[in-house]
């Protein structure tokens, strides 16, 4: 059981680059998260998906967008990489909001640096 | 706004207890969240606890709330050196779909 799994690991881009994190999940979960950590910062939320086909900004979306057009599958897309977008970014992933027993499962993280 | 704040580092002696503390903001905080982050890896969720308990033991873990001061406490005890990671507070209301807002998280390291 893989849980959630981030690709790439790591990445470098020059100012102005596009590119696509994929997040994948196998848990079945409807909820998947995007978020963003900064030193000092914790974790502030970019966007997210409450099922297959829907997303919404969160705390921090401007620079990004998203897809689900799969249940397993959650895409943040960067169009014009910024250097105020270096970062680790983590997808997570819950069945639903019904706490405390649909925790969130987060993935091992993407390291981005934009030059 | 939701606001959770907690201090940026601690550093205790292996076998004594670490004590991490956080604040928040929203009266309306459902349930309190305490995750774990070692190096390289994503969050994992250590324990939690509804706001309406004032302490809740998990074998070393004991977590204490006030609501009144919208304080919460993470108490390991017996530190030991594999508890060295990245502690995030998290508050959450029942039923939101945004999920959790984090605390900054407060780095624990643990000295022979």
């Amino acid at each position: 059981n893989a849980g959630v799994t981030q690709t790439p690991k790591f990445r470098v881009l020059k100012t102005g680059q596009s590119m696509t994190l994929l997040c994948a999940q196998d848990m079945n979960h409807e909820y998947m998260y995007w978020y963003r950590q900064d030193p000092g910062m914790g974790l502030r939320l970019i966007h997210y998906s409450v099922g297959e086909g829907t997303t919404a900004k969160g705390e921090v979306p401007d620079g990004y967008n998203v897809s689900r057009l799969k249940k397993q599958n959650f895409l943040l897309g960067l169009e014009s990489a910024a250097p105020s977008q270096t970062s680790v970014y983590f997808c997570a992933s819950t069945q639903g909001p019904r706490f405390p027993n649909e925790k969130l499962f987060f993935g091992s993280g993407t390291q981005l640096s934009v030059l | 706004g939701e606001d959770v704040e907690q201090s940026l580092f601690l550093s205790v002696r292996e076998g004594d207890s670490s004590v991490i503390n956080c604040t928040y903001t929203d009266s309306s905080s459902t349930y309190l969240y305490w995750y774990k982050q070692e190096p390289g890896a994503g969050l994992q969720l250590l324990t939690y606890i509804f706001s309406n308990m004032d302490m809740k033991q998990d074998q070393r873990l004991t977590v204490l709330l006030n609501k009144k001061d919208k304080h919460l406490s993470l108490r390991i005890a017996d530190t030991q050196t594999g508890d060295s990671a990245i502690y995030f507070c998290a508050e959450g209301r029942s039923g939101s779909a945004r999920q959790l807002t984090f605390g900054s998280g407060t780095q624990l390291t643990v000295l022979p």
